[in-house]
């Protein structure tokens, strides 16, 4: 069974906050992409790695960035947190071309006061 | 620009009917077309695949795929509560291994 694994299900911190979010999977997987999803907006792509050391913007880059220094774990950083960043945040991870879809983590639900 | 659209519902059906779930896509370059079903505080779970025209079964779920028309639909047979939950559709185009989500159906069978 493929294990998406994040670190924390719920986390809550201040404003102006360095926040890491930590991603974890294995299955040698290729593809990993972190999503937030927020009520009537579906599921946005923040950024994605296709390789080691290799990152692509997604559509909402801004106030975020990324890491993927080992093929299983890719962290998700909010530099200076805002109070807008409060959404939940999935990850998820993919072989190849995706031809069987992604697997995601459980989600990390985010707030920020 | 890539979009996929589906109805936001709710729909509602009573136990034992078929729901129908609709999505269309912007994007004829569209190569795969995904089902995920998303519990409420959970994450999404893949249900269903397809790639070519026509229909796909696996159990009481049915994906159906136009791509003349750009609709992909998921059929329930013998809804049960448990199906209760958001579907989203997602689109795989052929320039990467990117997905593109629609907002989601929520669904609610009746006992």
């Amino acid at each position: 069974d493929v294990k998406v694994t994040q670190s924390s299900r719920y986390l809550v911190k201040r404003t102006g906050e360095k926040v890491f979010l930590e991603c974890v999977q294995d299955m040698d997987h290729e593809n990993m992409f972190w999503y937030r999803q927020d009520p009537g907006l579906g599921l946005r792509l923040i950024y994605f790695s296709y390789d080691v050391k290799m990152k692509e913007k997604g559509d909402i880059p801004e106030g975020y960035s990324v890491s993927r220094e080992k093929k299983e774990r890719f962290s998700l950083i909010l530099e200076s947190a805002s109070t807008n960043q409060t959404s939940m945040y999935l990850c998820a991870s993919s072989f190849g071309q995706a031809s069987y879809g992604y697997t995601f983590g459980s989600g990390t639900r985010l707030t920020v006061v | 620009q890539k979009e996929v659209e589906q109805n936001s519902g709710p729909l509602s059906v009573p136990e034992g009917a078929i729901a129908s779930l609709n999505c269309t896509y912007s994007d004829r370059g569209s190569q795969s077309f995904f089902w995920y079903r998303q519990y409420s505080g959970k994450s999404p779970e893949l249900i269903m695949f397809i790639y070519s025209n026509g229909d796909k079964e696996d159990g009481r779920f049915t994906a159906q795929l136009n791509k003349a028309s750009q609709y992909v639909s998921l059929l329930i047979r013998d809804s049960q509560p448990s199906d209760s939950a958001t579907y989203l559709c997602a689109v795989n185009v052929d320039t990467g291994n990117q997905f593109y989500f629609g907002t989601g159906t929520s669904l609610t069978v009746i006992p």
